[in-house]
This record gives structure tokens, sequence and C-alpha cells, in this order.
């Protein structure tokens, strides 16, 4: 049974720092990994998606890194800014279905 | 732009009293899904569509019924529902493929009362 987990759980940083997020899954027989914004209260938004033959994907200021082998992922966040707090979600993609981890609560303070 | 609705954003139902939550999206996509998320959680899939093909989790309760009477529109209906619903339903659509990613709504935060 696939399982993701994401570490830490949450995380605080002052403005401008680079950081990263971690997600980890048990089976690496995956399409692809998601990784997800989701705010307070709200919706998800797709960040980036990386397909299971490809090693990593850019957006901006986000870099995500994908190791199958290992079954680990990297959210790489860089010079963060407060509007970047939200929570964090990876996903992978077995099937036609998501599994999700419990997510990363980032919050960044001026 | 393209998107996918969600109506309510918020839904305050009785213990017991059946309430459903409505999903729609203008991308046309094939599938469509619903998840339950609660607090700190992440969100659980409870059913999905391929088009009319409906897919159940095996560990979604009887409780939890869905429609979809085009490739527009989904419903989410819950029976009767407990104070242990209450949570944020989220829905999704995709295209057939596995490889593409999952639009989402903003959700429907329910609340039992």
């Amino acid at each position: 049974k696939q399982e993701v987990t994401q570490i830490p759980a949450a995380l605080s940083v002052p403005e401008g720092e680079n950081l990263v997020l971690n997600c980890s899954f048990t089976d690496s027989a995956i399409y692809n990994l998601q990784w997800f914004r989701q705010d307070p209260g709200k919706g998800l938004t797709s960040l980036l998606l990386i397909q299971s033959s490809q090693r990593e994907q850019t957006s901006g200021r986000l870099n995500a890194s994908l190791d199958k082998s290992s079954g680990r992922s990297t959210l790489y966040i860089a010079a963060s800014q407060p509007g970047d707090s939200a929570t964090y979600l990876c996903a992978v993609t077995p099937t036609d279905k998501l599994i999700f981890g419990t997510g990363t609560r980032l919050q960044v303070f001026p | 732009d393209a998107m996918v609705i969600q109506n309510p954003r918020y839904q305050v139902t009785q213990f017991g009293k059946p309430v459903t939550l409505s999903c729609s999206q203008t991308l046309n996509h094939n599938v469509m899904y619903w998840y339950q998320q609660k607090s700190s959680q992440a969100p659980k899939l409870l059913f999905h569509y391929y088009d009319k093909d409906f897919n159940n989790e095996a560990d979604t309760p009887d409780n939890f019924q869905s429609r979809r009477p085009n490739t527009s529109f989904c419903f989410l209906d819950i029976r009767s529902p407990g104070l242990g619903d209450a949570a944020m339903y989220l829905c999704a659509t995709s295209t057939r493929s596995e490889q593409e990613t999952q639009y989402f709504g903003p959700g429907t935060r329910l609340l039992v009362l």
C-alpha cells in the first residue's frame, strides 16, 4: 500500500530564506508526483508536476526534484516571502488516483 | 477562464438531515473526483467518475452517494450526516490520462450541528 510522508509537519522561517520541503513515498511505481499549495480554508492549487521519467521541474522560485529509486521528492523555495505561507502537499499517482501526504504547514514571517 | 466551481462554499446542516454538495466544471474533463479533507489531514478520495462510470473507494461509507447527470456536473449526497462528517469537501477534475494533473475547486466547508 502506497504511503506518502512529509517532513517537517510545520516550518516557520524569516522572509528571504531558501527552504526545502521533503516528501517520501513507499512504492516507486508511480506515474507522476505533484506538489500542491493549500491556503487556509481553500482548495488546492497545483504548483509542479513531475512525470516519472523526469528528475525535476521548475516554476519561478520553485524547484521540485524527484528520485523514484529512493522514493523521495523535495520542493525548494528560493527567497521565501510572506505570501508563500500556506500548507504544501505532495501527492503521487500510482494509478489514476492521487495519494496525498499530510502536508507541511509553512509560515514565512516578515 | 476554465475552472472548477463548487457550491455552496459553506454549508451548515443538522445531524441526520440530508445535504447535497455541487460541483461543476468548464474544462470538459472526463474524470471528476470527490475528496473529503478533515482538519490537518490529507485529502481522502471518496469516489470518482470516468465519464459515467462510477468508482467507489472501498472504505467510503454508504452514507455518501454521488450523481453525475452530465459531463459538467457532479453532486455529492450525504444521506444522514453525522458529526464526524464535518469536513472540507473538494471536487477535482482531470483528463483520462494518469499523467495529467487534477484541477481542484475551492471546496465546500460542511458543518454538522
